[in-house]
C-alpha cells in the first residue's frame, strides 16, 4: 500500500548547525505538507507543496512528485525549533488518501 | 484567522464504553478529519467528510463511526472502547475539497481506556 518513510527518526543538532529532513513515498503522491509537533501537542503548518520548493526563514521545503521523496531542510537551528515533525503526502492515485511519516524528534542543545 | 476546538480535551472510558469526540472549526472549510495517533507512530486516517453530511472511510475507520451533523462540526464515537487503549485524536480541517489541502488540526483529544 502506499507508504510514507521518515528519516531520520530522532536527530540532534547543535545551535546554529542545520540538517534535513527527508521523506520517501512508495508511490506518486500528488502533495505533501510539512508539520511541527509544538509543545502543547498541536501541529502546526511549516509547508504545504504540490511541487517544487518553498522558503519561510530558516526552513526550506522541496518536493518532487516523479521521484518520490520530499525533504525539509532546517539552516542555523535555533533551541526552539526543538519539537517532532511530520509530513504527511496525499497519493496521486484515484480517490483520496493520506499518509503521515512516523516523525522525527529533533533535539536542538546548545 | 480561524480556529479548531477539540472536546474534551482528556477523555477516560471503560472497556465496551461508547466514546464520543467532538470537533469544531470557524475557518469555514469544506473538508474536515479525524486523525488517530498512537506514540511513536504518524497519524493514521479515520474517517473524512467533504462537506455536511458526508463520510468517507479511511484506513483506520472499522471501530468507529462518524457524523458531518453541519460544515462547522464533525464527531467521532468510538463504538466500543478497547482494554488499555491510549492514543491521541486529532481533528483537521482544509478547504480543499476532498484534498489534502492545507490543513490545519486541533489540540487534540487524549484518550485512555482503563
Amino acid at each position: 500500500g502506499d507508504q510514507v518513510e521518515q528519516s531520520p527518526s530522532a536527530l540532534s543538532l547543535h545551535e546554529g548547525t542545520g540538517s534535513a529532513l527527508r521523506c520517501n513515498f512508495t508511490t506518486t503522491m500528488r502533495a505533501v505538507q510539512w508539520f511541527r509537533k509544538n509543545s502543547r501537542g498541536s501541529l502546526i503548518n511549516l509547508f504545504y507543496l504540490a511541487s517544487g520548493t518553498k522558503e519561510n526563514g530558516r526552513l526550506k521545503s522541496a518536493f518532487d512528485s516523479k521521484e518520490r521523496y520530499s525533504t525539509l531542510h532546517i539552516r542555523d537551528a535555533q533551541l526552539e525549533d526543538s519539537g517532532t515533525y511530520f509530513c504527511a503526502a496525499e497519493a496521486g492515485t484515484g480517490g483520496y488518501k493520506v499518509v503521515f511519516g512516523s516523525g522525527t524528534r529533533l533535539l536542538v542543545s546548545p | 484567522g480561524g480556529i479548531i476546538t477539540q472536546t474534551p480535551k482528556f477523555l477516560i472510558g471503560q472497556e465496551g464504553q461508547k466514546l464520543t469526540l467532538k470537533c469544531q472549526q470557524n475557518f469555514n472549510h469544506d473538508t474536515m478529519y479525524w486523525y488517530r495517533q498512537d506514540s511513536g507512530k504518524g497519524l493514521r486516517l479515520i474517517y473524512y467528510s467533504i462537506t455536511e453530511n458526508d463520510l468517507q472511510k479511511g484506513d483506520l475507520s472499522e471501530g468507529y463511526d462518524a457524523s458531518r451533523e453541519k460544515k462547522s462540526s464533525f464527531s467521532l464515537t468510538v463504538t466500543s472502547a478497547q482494554k488499555n487503549e491510549m492514543a491521541v485524536f486529532l481533528c483537521a480541517s482544509s478547504i480543499r475539497l476532498g484534498g489534502l489541502g492545507e490543513q490545519y488540526f486541533g489540540p487534540g483529544t487524549r484518550l485512555t481506556v482503563l
